[in-house]
């Protein structure tokens, strides 16, 4: 059965910590990897990963694949209260199908 | 411009109703996607849609079922609604492939009393 798993679910720190957030698949015919953000409405698009070992970047948030041991980090520094949310991964298969995991709630406290 | 929209945002109804909710994308993407979100905040794929194929999570009631009346639409419509059918339902789109992210629409919280 195609599975996406993260870790750890929920995740509680004060402005200015780093934090990782784990994300672990096993999906056949996987094509990409995918994390979003979804606040109180919708996920909105962070990044997708393709390739293993290409780091993706967008200000202080950062995301790499490792296709050999199936996971992906997405890291975040300097963290503000504004990055409170949850983060899903998700991943889809060359058929086009999405399979998310359960999410990682994180709250930023001042 | 709403990439992907949704009707009603909000729907509260009685059990064994039938309802419908409607998602439109002005995006031009081949796929469509019914999600439903659960209290825990966990998204379960119900549908995948394009003009070509239905994929369906085998784990859906066959009391959902989606309606594509063209591209750009794919309506869920929903018979004798129980109790647990309450949760949020989202609609998102994508190019097909497996290579492009999808856009969600805004979510319709649905409740049954």
């Amino acid at each position: 059965e195609d599975k996406v798993v993260q870790s750890p679910l929920s995740l509680v720190v004060h402005e200015g910590d780093t934090v990782t957030l784990n994300c672990s698949y096993e999906v056949t015919n996987f094509r990409s990897l995918l994390w979003y953000k979804q606040e109180k409405k919708a996920p909105t698009f962070l990044f997708m990963l393709t390739s293993s070992g290409i780091e993706k970047k967008s200000g202080r948030l950062s995301s790499i694949l490792d296709k050999k041991e199936l996971f992906s980090i997405l890291n975040i520094t300097a963290t503000q209260t504004g990055d409170s949310a949850i983060y899903l991964c998700a991943v889809a298969n060359t058929g086009n199908q999405f399979y998310f995991g359960t999410g990682t709630s994180l709250t930023v406290i001042p | 411009d709403t990439a992907v929209s949704q009707t009603p945002k909000y729907l509260v109804t009685q059990m064994g109703n039938d309802k419908s909710i409607k998602c439109e994308q002005n995006l031009g993407h081949d796929t469509m996607y019914w999600y439903k979100q659960d209290s825990k905040k966990f998204l379960k794929i119900m549908f995948s849609y394009n003009n070509k194929e239905l994929i369906i999570n085998e784990t859906v009631p066959n009391r959902f079922s989606p309606k594509s009346p063209d591209k750009a639409h794919l309506n869920l419509h929903i018979n004798s609604l129980e109790l647990g059918d309450s949760a949020v339902y989202f609609c998102a789109s994508s190019q097909a492939g497996g290579l492009y992210e999808q856009y969600f629409g805004p979510g319709t919280r649905l409740t049954v009393t």
